[in-house]
Formats: C-alpha cells, structure tokens, sequence
C-alpha cells in the first residue's frame, strides 16, 4: 500500500537555526498538507499546496515557514529562524488520486511524523 | 467552516461497541464528516467518511441522522488497540483544503 514518507524522524537545533522538514507524498496525489501538533494538543493545520502554489495558510504559517516542491516528489517545510515554541510533531499529508481511484476524495493519507526539538 | 463538539473522553473494555458522537449544528448542504483515528506518535488515518444515513466499513460505522446535525461513530467489539484519540471532522466537498482537527476525543479500551 503506497504512504507518504517523512524525513528526518527527528531534529533537533538550536533556537535561530533554520531546519527543512521532508515528506514524500503518495505518487499520483495531487494535494499536500503540512500540520503540527504540540505535546498533548491538538493537530493544527498550516497549509495546503496544489499545482505548484499555497492554496490556503493559516494564521500560524507566517513569514517564518515555507513550503516548496522542488522535484516531482519532494515536499518541504522550512522554518526559518526556529523559536522554542516550534517544538512539535510536525505532519505532512496528500490527498486528492486522479479520477478513478478508490480513496474518499477528502481523504487524507499522513506521513509518521518529524518531532522538532529547539533547544 | 462546520464547527464540531465531542466529548473529550470515554472509557471503555475489550469486546464492548463504543459509539462516539459528534454535533455539528451549522453543517452546510455541501459538507462531509469525516472521522480519523491517531495513536500517539503516528499522524492521523482516515477511518470512515459519510454525507447522510449509514455507512459501514471493515473497521467502523457511521450513523448520520436525516438532520445531519450529528454523526456518530460506532465501533464494533474494541480491543485494546483501538485506544486512540478520534476526530470528527465536516468539510465540504471536493475541497481538500478545508479540513481542520479540534480536541478530538481520547478513547481508552481497558482489559
């Protein structure tokens, strides 16, 4: 069964340093998402990406965050100048099979994580 | 967007149906309710969506009323691995962007 991949599994840096979270998401999707979770909160979400553009942010993804598809695979998160409150689990999910497939159309497959640790 | 209210927890024991309910009073015409289940340290998996009525898979169901203004989940039978935090969440059709996860609630299956 095809998944969405995440790398690393965890990071860890300093406050101010700048880390680029990966995820590889399911071959023919044509969405992608990335979300965090603090210790023992909720799943926030921070923005959605289709056809090689943010199609929605939320108030959490400023300035500091920026996501990229650099090749027909990738998809990265970057955080720009990491604070203490950027530790999390941080979650990249697709969605969206070509016309045929199986998958409910909101469906959304997620990755296993990376926990980011900023000390 | 549709928002949802479920309770924060429930408790229950191997080989009981738990059913979890999810109110959503402003859901629009062209929303869908979609539950996910996450285990601690894993991301969220889609368990089960629905428009209206009943739907069943190999792993839940989904009892939506003729209102829609609640859904529940039902569980069949829970064993120890279904301990989880489950979501209820109404977005609307064909707009994969428009999803968004609240507290979701923490079921405990004990032995």
């Amino acid at each position: 069964e095809p998944e969405v991949t995440q790398t690393p599994s965890h990071q860890v840096t300093q406050m101010g340093q700048e880390v680029i979270l990966r995820c590889v998401p399911i071959s023919n999707h044509l969405y992608f998402y990335w979300y965090r979770q603090i210790l023992g909160q909720k799943v926030e979400f921070l923005v959605s990406f289709y056809n090689n553009e943010i199609s929605e942010k939320s108030e959490i993804f400023d300035d500091q965050f920026s996501v990229e598809r650099p090749d027909g695979s990738n998809f990265t998160l970057k955080i720009r100048s990491t604070k203490l409150e950027d530790s999390a689990m941080y979650f990249c999910a697709s969605s969206g099979a070509l016309a045929g497939g199986l998958s409910s159309y909101n469906e959304q497959f997620f990755g296993p994580g990376t926990r980011l640790t900023v000390l | 967007l549709a928002k949802t209210t479920q309770p924060i927890s429930m408790d229950s024991y191997e080989g009981q149906e738990v059913n979890i309910t999810c109110s959503h009073n402003n859901i629009a015409t062209n929303d869908y309710i979609t539950w996910y289940q996450q285990f601690p340290s894993q991301g969220p998996r889609f368990i089960i969506q629905g428009y209206k009525t009943k739907v069943t898979n190999e792993v839940a169901s989904l009892f939506i009323p003729a209102d829609r203004k609640s859904s529940t989940l039902s569980l069949p039978r829970v064993s120890l691995s279904d301990t989880a935090v489950y979501y209820c969440l109404v977005a609307a059709a064909y707009n994969n962007n428009d999803m968004r996860f609240g507290a979701g609630t923490r079921l405990t299956v004990k032995p």
